[in-house]
């Protein structure tokens, strides 16, 4: 299995642009969570998705932030517009929902915003 | 509401010295708990976990971790540490039911000296 796919691996824009990241899940996992990992707040949960609803998108920083899981094996995570706060990097991962799966990552896609 | 605190965001061991990473939880019920490994530039590896039944978990690489309900403690320990052990270290924490995400502690940076 090639694991979870991240697409683009280092992203780098300037303010205002619009900025997709991509997700493949493993392929038989139903649930999906988008992570940030920032220097300053550490890993923090953004959205997850269980068998491709929206389940808890509270960590979703504000309107800006938008993700979509249209099937089984594909997500995206769009951010429109871009600031510079929005660097980081972005991690998904995937699991089977069952209690005490735990989630595999993808190797995350650096954001850069100038 | 479930958090993770990861007591020291940085430890420096010898090489051949016990590694101690300390991590408390909070959680309303009996939580599922887990320990993350990240090496630089790369994504969150699972070292070990612990759902139910025995209270010490071994891992990969070494490590192990004991669950202590009455000190709501989930240390991870490696009785001697090696260079390739200096990484990002990660506990986290979710419910013990299906399709919940976990939540992460901050980190703890291990660095070995020879």
């Amino acid at each position: 299995d090639a694991g979870v796919i991240q697409s683009p691996r280092h992203e780098v824009t300037e303010m205002g642009q619009e900025v997709t990241l991509r997700c493949k899940p493993i392929s038989g996992h139903n649930s999906l969570f988008w992570y940030r990992q920032t220097m300053m707040r550490g890993l923090e949960l953004l959205i997850y998705f269980n068998n491709n609803v929206p389940i808890d998108d509270s960590g979703m920083p504000e309107d800006r932030f938008s993700a979509k899981m249209p099937n089984a094996s594909f997500s995206t995570l769009k951010i429109q517009p871009s600031e510079p706060r929005d660097s980081a990097v972005y991690f998904c991962a995937s699991s089977f929902s069952l209690a005490g799966v735990p989630p595999i990552f993808g190797p995350g896609t650096r954001l850069t915003v100038l | 509401a479930q958090s993770v605190t990861q007591l020291g965001s940085h430890v420096s061991v010898s090489e051949g010295a016990l590694v101690l990473l300390r991590c408390n939880y909070s959680s309303s019920v009996p939580p599922y708990l887990f320990w993350y490994v990240q090496y630089p530039n790369q994504g969150l590896q699972l070292l070990l976990k612990y759902t139910t039944g025995a209270t010490l978990v071994k891992g990969i690489n070494g490590f192990e971790a004991e669950f202590k309900k009455s000190e709501t403690s989930f240390h991870l320990t490696k009785p001697s540490a090696h260079m390739s052990d200096a990484a990002e270290y990660f506990c986290a924490v979710s419910l013990n039911q299906a399709g919940t995400a976990l939540i992460f502690g901050k980190g703890t940076t291990l660095s070995v000296s020879s």
